[in-house]
């Protein structure tokens, strides 16, 4: 099994809520990954955990907040949005950060409209 | 700087003909090269991947060609159906060096299988 779940589905916020995307795992992948993507756009590398520990921060906005509970969760808190920020936020895991074990599996993303 | 060059950035092909979707990069260190595929509304899914140390992958039909040579890699999709249109992505990542396993995508190609 090779599924990465995320909820909500849908999510429309105003700029000045608080919000938080979830993301979950059962594979026993060490590493996730959040992604932001833009309508006809690649992915874009937001932020990676490795044994529960940040790695990689891509210079993202500290409106940004991600958090990793345990090995299987996955939560990005969003505050004071822009409307630019819009877009299909997907979550990810691979078995090991970096390795021969690097296959990433995506979630079916979070669509996000901030007004 | 993109690390990843895709082409084309669209491709039409009819129904039962070869899709073929090219990519190159620079990077000499990229040991790993995935294809994943995305539907309208969905996260990417993991195609078909390749490691240098083979020319060739097939999965079904789905073929990766790789050309360590030339840094250059395609997939070919055999026998092309009106259910594989959907947007290709090509990466690259490597797990030597800094760069600790993180994806390069190419831009994307949207493919349109006509019935």
């Amino acid at each position: 099994d090779t599924e990465v779940t995320q909820t909500p589905k849908h999510l429309v916020m105003g700029m000045t809520n608080k919000k938080s995307l979830k993301c979950e795992q059962h594979m026993g992948h060490r590493a996730m990954y959040w992604y932001k993507q833009k309508a006809k756009k690649p992915p874009e590398l937001m932020f990676v955990y490795s044994y529960e520990k940040l790695s990689i921060n891509e210079s993202v906005p500290s409106r940004f907040s991600p958090e990793c509970p345990n090995s299987s969760l996955l939560n990005l808190h969003l505050h004071a949005l822009q409307p630019e920020d819009s877009a299909l936020y997907l979550c990810a895991s691979s078995a090991r950060q970096g390795t021969v074990q690097s296959e990433q599996y995506f979630g079916p993303g979070t669509r996000l409209t901030v007004t | 700087q993109q690390q990843v060059k895709q082409s084309p950035q669209s491709l039409i092909v009819q129904k039962g003909g070869i899709s073929i979707i090219n990519c190159a990069y620079e990077n000499t260190a990229f040991d790993y090269f995935p294809w994943y595929q995305q539907f309208p509304g969905k996260g990417p899914a993991l195609l078909i991947a390749i490691r240098p140390d083979v020319s060739e992958k097939k999965e079904g039909r789905f073929t990766i060609s790789f050309n360590k040579s030339a840094k250059q890699f395609s997939l070919h999709i055999m026998d092309s159906q009106p259910g594989d249109s959907a947007t290709y992505f090509c990466a690259a990542s490597s797990v030597r060096g800094s760069t600790l396993g993180r994806l390069y995508f190419g831009r994307g190609t949207q493919l349109t299988v006509w019935p």
